[in-house]
Order: C-alpha cells, then sequence, then structure tokens
C-alpha cells in the first residue's frame, strides 16, 4: 500500500461544480495534511493545511480530515478554469525519528473545470 | 518577501558532466528540501536539512548525487556525473518549524541530460 493515495482521476467538473478530491493515508501517527495545487510546468503551491479533525474553510477551499479512517479531502465550491491544474496531497509523519517533519506526497489528481 | 529561488530554471547538458542545482530559502526558515519530480515516480523527497545540517538524505538515489548547505541562506545539488536518467525538475522548498508550518516551493529548475 502506498503511503498517500490519491483518487485517480482525471476528475472532470463544470464550471460552478463542486469539485471533490480524496486522499487516503497509511500512517496513523501522521500529523500535518496539506493540500498543493500544481499548473502544468510550475512548482507546488500551497492551498490548505489542516492538522485536526473536521473541516477548515478558505474562501471556496474546504479541507476535510478524519483521522480514524485516515482520510483527508480537499472540496472545492463554485469551481472556476482557472482552478484546472494537479492536486497533490501531501501528509507530514513524525517518526520520532530521523524522519521528523518528512512530507510525503500523493500522485496527485488532474482536475480540469469545463466552461 | 522574496520565496524561495533557484537557479538556473533551465539546465541542459552532457551525459557525464557534472551539474550544480542552487537554491536560497526565505530567510528565517530553518528547514531546507531538496525534491526531484518525474512523471513516473511523482515529486521524492531527495534530502533536508535542519540549521544547515542534513537529516535525512535516504531519499538520495546514489553517490552520484551530494548536498550541501553552507550557511543559512544557501544550498546546493550536485549531480556527478550525470545520466540521462536524472532528467527532471528539481525543486527546493524551505519551511520553518517542519510539522505545523508549510513548505513554500521555488520553481524549480529542469534538468535535462542528453
Amino acid at each position: 500500500q502506498k503511503e498517500v493515495e490519491q483518487n485517480s482521476g482525471p476528475l472532470s467538473v463544470p464550471e460552478g461544480a463542486i469539485a471533490s478530491l480524496n486522499c487516503t493515508y497509511s500512517d496513523r501517527g501522521s500529523q500535518s495534511f496539506f493540500w498543493y495545487r500544481q499548473y502544468s510546468g510550475k512548482s507546488p503551491e500551497l492551498i490548505m493545511f489542516i492538522y485536526s479533525n473536521g473541516d477548515k474553510e478558505d474562501g471556496r477551499f474546504t479541507a476535510q480530515l478524519n483521522k480514524a479512517s485516515q482520510y483527508v479531502s480537499l472540496l472545492i465550491r463554485d469551481s472556476q478554469p482557472s482552478d484546472s491544474a494537479t492536486y497533490l496531497c501531501a501528509v507530514i509523519t513524525n517518526a520520532g525519528g530521523t524522519s521528523y517533519g518528512k512530507l510525503t506526497f500523493g500522485q496527485g489528481t488532474i482536475l480540469t473545470v469545463h466552461p | 518577501d522574496a520565496g524561495v529561488i533557484q537557479s538556473p530554471r533551465h539546465e541542459v547538458t552532457e551525459m557525464g558532466q557534472e551539474v550544480t542545482l542552487r537554491c536560497k530559502p526565505i530567510s528565517g526558515h530553518d528547514y531546507l528540501f531538496w525534491y526531484r519530480q518525474t512523471m513516473m515516480r511523482g515529486l521524492e523527497l531527495l534530502i533536508y536539512f535542519n540549521n544547515n545540517v542534513p537529516i535525512d538524505d535516504s531519499g538520495m538515489p546514489e553517490d552520484r548525487f551530494s548536498a550541501k548547505m553552507p550557511n543559512a541562506s544557501f544550498s546546493t545539488l550536485k549531480i556527478q556525473p550525470s545520466e540521462p536518467r536524472d532528467s527532471a525538475v528539481y525543486f527546493c522548498a524551505s519551511s520553518g518549524h517542519p510539522t505545523y508550518q508549510p513548505q513554500h516551493f521555488g520553481d524549480g529548475t529542469r534538468l535535462s541530460i542528453l
């Protein structure tokens, strides 16, 4: 099992719809969870981060974390064509040793928002 | 504030040549990370530093790769000798607390080894 897995995609939604991106992780000790957006040919850009169970909202973006199910998701409301990008889920595990702070990325989900 | 600065943005060189990638982290960030991104393997952590000291280099693919951080504002990733399979985009990132503060990425260096 991969450490961080994302729904395979690609995901295509119409403009104005809600896009739902999902991620599961294998290590129960994981403490911090991040969503990055990456446009083609660009670097990853932080969208959201979440540490506690529940929802965290920032504008059109909502991150949801369920540590019991080892599941984190990103919802994008009122999707726009400019949201079309690859979305990367990333998880940090404190191994208590040399892997302190190591960020492990999922493979990414390609989102296309069509007009 | 200036973000993470990487140079060069693009590098094309022939197999066997030495390649040096450079990174300036965000001022005040104690952690610096080097990543490699390919279509096949996605984003992989190569090595990271805390206060200029290498902490985890388990992701460095082989002895041809080396990284240094001589001071808080500069790091290099060196490949010697380079091979075509090293072709990838190399990102540098920096952060404050590694668990509770996000990593901020530079624009990357697109490396092509012919």
